[in-house]
């Protein structure tokens, strides 16, 4: 069974600086994707961005960016230039990619502050 | 992007009745819907796996007579928590997939249901 681990349960960062979260999983899969999800206090979960596991180059979205390392299984979330509407829950997810039925597997999280 | 919607946001039931929660697909259509609970400060918690027209796929420890999900169509999952007790009382949230290898899972907005 796959695995995601978020080692850091809570981070903070200061508005405009920029800031890392790690995420490792285990898989004996060579085909699936990985996500990041966040999660304000509404609860809804907002997907952040994406990664096909066949594609070597690093995911983008504004000022988020992922450091792919498939060799390591380690997907860290880098968010840019951070605002005070990034602090939220942060949810690293892993899907498998062999069939299309397959649910995410989350980590734990990291609860992200961002200080004025 | 895709709109996944969930309803009631917020219910009150009294120990020993029974309440459905709805999960829908509003513009696609979803073969697979997925279920999910989340304690507070927890992660999401995949409780079943509901394929249109079949019965719905559980997993382990999730007592499925409690938790009876159906999936009748290809925009509608139910959730209904049978003979409600506190405990049950949590945030669940639904997701859903067009069902094609790699297509991004769609969040509803999650409901909390309160057992007094």
């Amino acid at each position: 069974a796959q695995t995601v681990t978020q080692s850091q349960p809570e981070m903070s960062v200061q508005e405009a600086e920029t800031v890392t979260l790690s995420c490792t999983y285990d898989t004996s899969e060579s085909d699936y994707y990985l996500f990041w999800y966040k999660q304000p206090p509404s609860r809804q979960m907002i997907l952040v961005i994406r990664q096909e596991a066949y594609k070597q180059q690093n995911a983008t979205e504004n000022r988020f960016s992922v450091n792919f390392q498939k060799a390591a299984k380690s997907f860290s979330l880098k968010i840019s230039d951070s605002q005070l509407g990034d602090a939220a829950m942060y949810f690293c997810a892993y899907r498998s990619a062999n069939s299309g039925n397959t649910p995410l597997v989350f980590g734990k999280g990291t609860r992200l502050s961002v200080i004025a | 992007g895709a709109v996944v919607s969930q309803h009631p946001s917020w219910v009150i039931c009294k120990s020993g009745t029974s309440v459905k929660i709805e999960c829908r697909s509003l513009d696609f259509q979803a073969t697979t819907m997925f279920w999910y609970r989340q304690f507070p400060k927890q992660s999401l918690m995949l409780m079943a796996t509901s394929n249109e027209g079949s019965k719905a796929t559980y997993e382990q420890g999730v007592e499925k007579d409690k938790f009876l999900i159906n999936h009748a169509s290809l925009t509608l999952s139910t959730l209904t928590v049978t003979s409600a007790h506190p405990e049950d009382s949590s945030f669940y949230i639904c997701s859903a997939s067009m069902g094609q290898r790699g297509n991004t899972i769609y969040f509803g907005e999650g409901s909390w249901l309160t057992v007094v």
